[in-house]
């Protein structure tokens, strides 16, 4: 049983890039949500998609945008990238309506330069 | 905004020691879980408590949610050193409001052969 994937694992992109995020959920699961985690910092929650639709945002600029696709596979999209943005970028999944816990992905490592 | 607090921030022990760790907050959350970080991994579940007063225990893991339901703790007890790494507590708002996970700050043990 695969658990949460990501693609890529490692990412450099130029302050100004656009860049997208892949994420595959646990088998059985249908709702995914990402979380950026800074260098030295707890993983913040930038948002959740369940039923391809965005259901709840953390503080996070519409530079970050989502996509939840039929099989429940996500994108995370982020615009005109900052330096700031370069973390750890966390995909988790869970079964919503039910108390399963997230399970999160390997995660990206974005480095904007 | 919800935030935790978790201490201390860094821990440097003795193998075989015991650890204690614990995350307080300002707001009253149904789940609390417990994860470990690794290096360049994405956090992995350790515990997950439901019911405020729980005791779960995992292994050499034991984590209570506190009777408020605004604080838990977690320990390790005989640790060894592949208990080295960083532990994130978060507290999980209800499904209503989005049931997304809020996190402290970690707590990075460091454990000497």
């Amino acid at each position: 049983d695969a658990g949460v994937t990501q693609s890529p694992t490692h990412l450099i992109k130029t302050r100004g890039q656009q860049v997208t995020l892949r994420c595959s959920p646990k088998s059985g699961h249908d709702t995914v949500s990402w979380y950026q985690q800074a260098l030295g910092q707890g993983p913040q929650f930038i948002f959740q998609y369940y039923e391809e639709e965005e259901r709840q945002r953390g503080n996070f600029p519409d530079r970050f945008s989502g996509h939840q696709f039929p099989n429940y596979s996500s994108e995370l999209n982020v615009n005109a990238l900052l330096l700031g943005d370069s973390a750890l970028y966390l995909c988790a999944s869970s079964l919503r309506g039910i108390g399963t816990e997230a399970f999160f992905g390997q995660g990206t490592r974005l480095t904007v330069v | 905004g919800q935030q935790l607090n978790q201490s201390p921030q860094s821990m440097f022990i003795q193998e075989g020691e015991d650890v204690s760790m614990n995350c307080t907050s300002s707001s009253i959350f149904n789940t609390w879980l417990w994860y470990k970080q690794d290096p360049g991994e994405g956090p992995v579940l350790l515990i997950a408590l439901y019911k405020a007063g729980e005791l779960t225990s995992n292994g050499r893991l034991t984590a209570q949610f506190g009777i408020t339901r605004k604080d838990s703790f977690l320990n390790i007890s005989a640790s060894i050193p592949s208990d080295v790494g960083i532990y994130f507590c978060a507290g999980r708002v209800p499904p209503l409001q989005g049931g997304k996970l809020i996190f402290g700050q970690g707590t990075e043990l460091s454990v000497k052969p």
